[in-house]
């Protein structure tokens, strides 16, 4: 089974300053899609950027960019001029790619917490 | 786009009473249906899933169950509720494009057993 883990509780950064947030995960498929989650005081879950596993280029959604290193099963999420409002806990998660009902597993979250 | 409608927003049930939680979603048809519960600190667990009306499964025992009458209605139930049934509980729905958008999210219900 699928297993993803990220190993930072909290994080804290300064406002415009740039963090990265870690996450692993254990698969032994080759195809898979992976994903960040941002999940605000309000409780509602939003995606962040989403990474396909056969793609080689690193997804970037604005001020948020992956490293994704797929020998390594490493993801990490770096958010770059960091504001205010992305204090929120982040969730990474996994989701294999044979479609029908395959089910996201999720690390258990890193809060962040984002200094003026 | 997706849009699922979750209520109610907060409940707080005593023991042993029952418990009904819907989801609805919109902008979509034959979507997968997934209940999650996140407790305090914890990351998100998931509970039940189902992949169309009347198909239920279970990912993990516990005092809960689930239905889905409809295409686009999933209920979240107990009949008597535990006090280790506390937590917040997501509906998530994953439709059509759901090998490459991962999930949309209700926005929960904050579920307190006294």
């Amino acid at each position: 089974a699928q297993t993803v883990t990220q190993s930072q509780p909290e994080m804290s950064v300064q406002e415009a300053e740039t963090v990265t947030l870690s996450c692993t995960y254990d698969t032994s498929e080759s195809d898979y899609y992976l994903f960040w989650y941002k999940q605000p005081p309000s409780r509602q879950m939003i995606l962040v950027i989403r990474q396909e596993a056969y793609k080689q280029q690193n997804a970037t959604e604005n001020r948020f960019s992956v490293n994704f290193q797929k020998a390594a099963k490493s993801f990490s999420l770096k958010i770059s001029d960091s504001q205010l409002g992305d204090a929120a806990m982040y969730f990474c998660a996994y989701r294999s790619f044979r479609g029908g009902s395959e089910k996201l597993v999720f690390g258990k979250g890193t809060k962040l917490t984002v200094n003026p | 786009s997706q849009t699922i409608h979750q209520w109610p927003a907060t409940l707080v049930q005593p023991v042993g009473s029952p418990l009904s939680l819907e989801c609805t979603v919109e902008g979509t048809s034959n979507p997968n249906l997934y209940w999650y519960r996140q407790a305090a600190g914890r990351g998100l667990q998931l509970l039940f899933y189902s992949v169309g009306i009347g198909q239920i499964s279970s990912e993990v025992p516990q005092n809960l169950s689930a239905s889905r009458p409809q295409d686009r209605q999933f209920i979240l139930s107990s009949k008597k509720l535990l006090l280790s049934d506390s937590g917040f509980y997501l509906c998530a729905s994953e439709g059509t494009g759901r090998d490459q958008d991962g999930y949309t999210f209700g926005s929960g219900t904050r579920l307190t057993v006294v």
